[in-house]
C-alpha cells in the first residue's frame, strides 16, 4: 500500500516570500500525483496534478509543482506567496492501474501569510 | 450543477445514538467516496462505491456502514456513534474511477460525538 509523508505542519511566511512545500510518497508502482487546498471553513481543491508527461507541473494561482521519480517527492512551490493563499494544503496519490481511484492523503501542512 | 452536496452541515451526537450522512452528487459520477478529516492525520478513507448497488471498505471502515441506492447517493452511517467518530467527514466523487481522474468535494459534515 502506498503513503504519504508532507514534514512540515505548520508554514509561516510573509506575503511575497517564496513557498516550497515537501511532499514524498512510498509506492513501488506507478503512482499519480495531487496537490489539493483547502481554504478555512471550505472543502477541497485540486491545486494541481500529474500522472504523466513533463514532470513540472503547472497549476492554478501561480503554484506549480515538479515530480522527481528517483527522490519520490512531489515539492510544491510558489514563488512569492498572497495572504489569501492562507490554506490547509494536502499532497494525494493514486496507484496506477485498477486504484479505482482511491486517495491516500498526507497529514496536510498549514500555512500561515501574514501581510 | 450544484455538484457535491452534503447533509447535514453540522451535529452533535450523543455516545450510542445513531445518524446518516447523505452525499448527493449530480455530476452522474459512477464513484463516490467518503473520507474523514483528523487534525495531523489528513484524510483518511472510510468507504467507497464503484457503482450503484456497490460498496466497498476503506482504511478505516470499523463503526461505519454505507449504502448506494442511487447513483447519484452515497449514505454513510453510524450505528453507535462514540467519541472516536468525532471529525469532519467528506464526500466526494469521480466520473469514472480513473487513477487519474480529479475528485470532487463536498462542503463537509461537523460530527461531534459526547
Amino acid at each position: 500500500a502506498q503513503s504519504v509523508s508532507q514534514h512540515n505542519h505548520h508554514v509561516i511566511l510573509s506575503e511575497a516570500a517564496s513557498l516550497e512545500l515537501g511532499c514524498n510518497y512510498s509506492y513501488g508502482g506507478t503512482v499519480n500525483l495531487f496537490w489539493y487546498v483547502q481554504y478555512p471553513g471550505q472543502h477541497l481543491q485540486l491545486l494541481l496534478k500529474y500522472f504523466s508527461g513533463d514532470p513540472l507541473v503547472k497549476g492554478i494561482k501561480g503554484f506549480e509543482a515538479e515530480f522527481i521519480k528517483s527522490k519520490f517527492s512531489f515539492n510544491l512551490r510558489k514563488p512569492s506567496v498572497q495572504w489569501s493563499d492562507t490554506a490547509e494544503y494536502f499532497c494525494a496519490v493514486t496507484a496506477g492501474g485498477t486504484s479505482y481511484g482511491k486517495l491516500t492523503f498526507g497529514q496536510g501542512t498549514i500555512l500561515t501569510v501574514h501581510p | 450543477n450544484a455538484g457535491v452536496t452534503q447533509t447535514p452541515k453540522f451535529r452533535v451526537l450523543k455516545t450510542g445514538q445513531s445518524m446518516t450522512l447523505l452525499c448527493a452528487q449530480d455530476m452522474n459520477h459512477e464513484y463516490m467516496y467518503w473520507y474523514r478529516q483528523d487534525p495531523g492525520m489528513g484524510l483518511r478513507l472510510i468507504h467507497y462505491s464503484v457503482g450503484e448497488g456497490t460498496t466497498a471498505k476503506g482504511e478505516v471502515p470499523d463503526g461505519y456502514n454505507v449504502s448506494r441506492l442511487k447513483k447519484q447517493n452515497f449514505l454513510l452511517g453510524l450505528e453507535s456513534a462514540a467519541p472516536s467518530q468525532t471529525s469532519v467527514y467528506f464526500c466526494a466523487s469521480i466520473l469514472r474511477g480513473l487513477s487519474t481522474d480529479t475528485q470532487y468535494f463536498g462542503p463537509g459534515t461537523r460530527l461531534t460525538v459526547l
